[in-house]
């Protein structure tokens, strides 16, 4: 099984909405990685986790705000966005000590 | 920065070889060369990876310059699901960020 599993697969929401993404998979990855893409640009990391815990945050404004709450879920806390928030987020994760990141199909997220 | 160069768009025609070129003309001796493609509506799909050797598997073939300033990936039969956008990327072996540059868009005509 070398899915990576995301739901909702699609968010509207207002400017003063809170909303949760979720990201699973259940390949035994220890690395996750949240990605944005705006339509028609290429997908840009926001932040990776390494056996649970942050260690990259690509100065991500403070309204996005990840978890990983087990080896197997990621997820990414939504509060008070903008509409130019609104894009597909992408998540990814890694075997450590492997090359290939297994990408989910995303979640098209409208701020409203 | 990217740094890899690729060209906008792409046609090729349907059971032909698909011939992607990538400039990376600032690559590192440590760094690798990937390539991953996303199809519309879909997440990016890793296709193949190689540092200085040519490489093939199922998917496609790599093959990299004497001087590995550049690349070209090969689809051998391309058909209609290979349309998609392919992204070519530079980094370091097992380095968490992957830098998409703006990547090819390949159309597969019938």
């Amino acid at each position: 099984d070398t899915e990576v599993t995301q739901t909702p697969k699609h968010l509207v929401m207002g400017m003063t909405n809170k909303k949760s993404l979720k990201c699973e998979q259940h390949m035994g990855h220890r690395a996750m990685y949240w990605y944005k893409q705006k339509a028609k640009k290429p997908p840009e990391l926001m932040f990776v986790y390494s056996y649970e815990k942050l260690s990259i945050n690509e100065s991500v404004p403070s309204r996005f705000s990840p978890e990983c709450p087990n080896s197997s879920l990621l997820n990414l806390h939504l509060h008070a966005l903008q509409p130019e928030d609104s894009a597909l987020y992408l998540c990814a994760s890694r075997e450590i000590g492997q090359e290939t990141q297994y990408f989910g199909p995303g979640t098209r997220l409208l701020v409203l | 920065d990217a740094k890899t160069t690729q060209p906008p768009s792409m046609d090729c025609a349907e059971g032909r070889a698909a011939n992607l070129p990538c400039n990376h003309s600032t690559i590192s001796g440590n760094e690798y060369v990937y390539w991953y493609r996303q199809i519309h509506s879909q997440g990016p799909q890793y296709i193949i990876h190689g540092l200085k050797n040519n490489e093939t598997n199922e998917m496609a073939s790599l093959i990299i310059t004497e001087d590995r300033k550049s690349s070209t990936l090969i689809l051998p039969h391309a058909t209609l699901r290979d349309t998609a956008v392919y992204y070519c990327i530079v980094r370091r072996n097992r380095d968490d960020k992957i830098i998409f540059g703006k990547g090819t868009r390949l159309h597969i005509l019938p």
